[in-house]
């Protein structure tokens, strides 16, 4: 298996850009988390996703970040309109019950500039 | 869900020498895991030991816990330049997700 892959690696935008972060999990997997990193406030959990179904949003910081897991092998984190802010590392995780712990992807630098 | 606490925030040693990380947490758990992250990638998932066990091996890797102080330690012995990273404890209570603290960065130097 590939691992977690995200895409791109690295994001560079303009402030008030749309900007779309994407993830496929480990098949198999039926848990999906989406994570940023900061070096202010670490690793913050955003939102994460049951059976394509998501769970728990509250760590959305606003209303410009929505995330979609339109079927168990895709996902998708989007910001519109970007901000400077917004610059930061976000990790996508998957999981299941019958594996330990979550498997991270490599991250996508994002940028706002 | 809860977040572990790691200490010390930062640790440096020399190659060959044991490296020994602690990890202190809040309510009960149904088991704690390790992460590391090496600069610049995702986490890494290292050992994961249940409530009702109080020590683990795997590799150079020894983890324990004493759930009546709360708390859990991560040995790395004979430690490589490859080790340096930073490295995550997660109390994890049950089905919710993990929360993830501030690290122990470790440098080992060769």
């Amino acid at each position: 298996d590939a691992g977690v892959i995200q895409s791109p690696r690295h994001e560079v935008t303009e402030m008030g850009q749309e900007v779309t972060l994407r993830c496929k999990p480990i098949s198999g997997h039926n848990s999906l988390f989406w994570y940023r990193q900061t070096m202010m406030r670490g690793l913050e959990l955003l939102i994460y996703f049951n059976n394509n179904v998501p769970i728990d949003d509250s760590g959305m910081p606003e209303d410009r970040f929505s995330a979609k897991m339109p079927n168990a092998s895709f996902s998708t984190l989007k910001i519109q309109p970007s901000e400077p802010r917004d610059s930061a590392v976000y990790f996508c995780a998957s999981s299941s019950d019958t594996v330990v712990g979550y498997t991270f992807g490599s991250g996508t630098r994002l940028t706002v500039v | 869900s809860q977040q572990g606490e790691e200490d010390p925030q930062a640790l440096s040693i020399q190659e060959g020498e044991n490296a020994t990380m602690n990890c202190s947490y809040k309510t009960s758990i149904n088991n704690l895991q390790w992460y590391r992250q090496n600069s610049g990638r995702g986490l890494v998932h290292l050992i994961l030991i249940r409530s009702n066990e109080r020590e683990k091996h795997s590799g150079r890797l020894r983890v324990t816990l004493d759930t009546s102080k709360k708390s859990s330690s991560l040995l790395i012995t004979a430690s490589r330049a490859a080790d340096t990273a930073s490295y995550f404890c997660v109390p994890n209570s049950g089905n919710t997700p993990l929360v993830f603290g501030k690290g122990t960065r470790l440098s080992v130097i060769a």
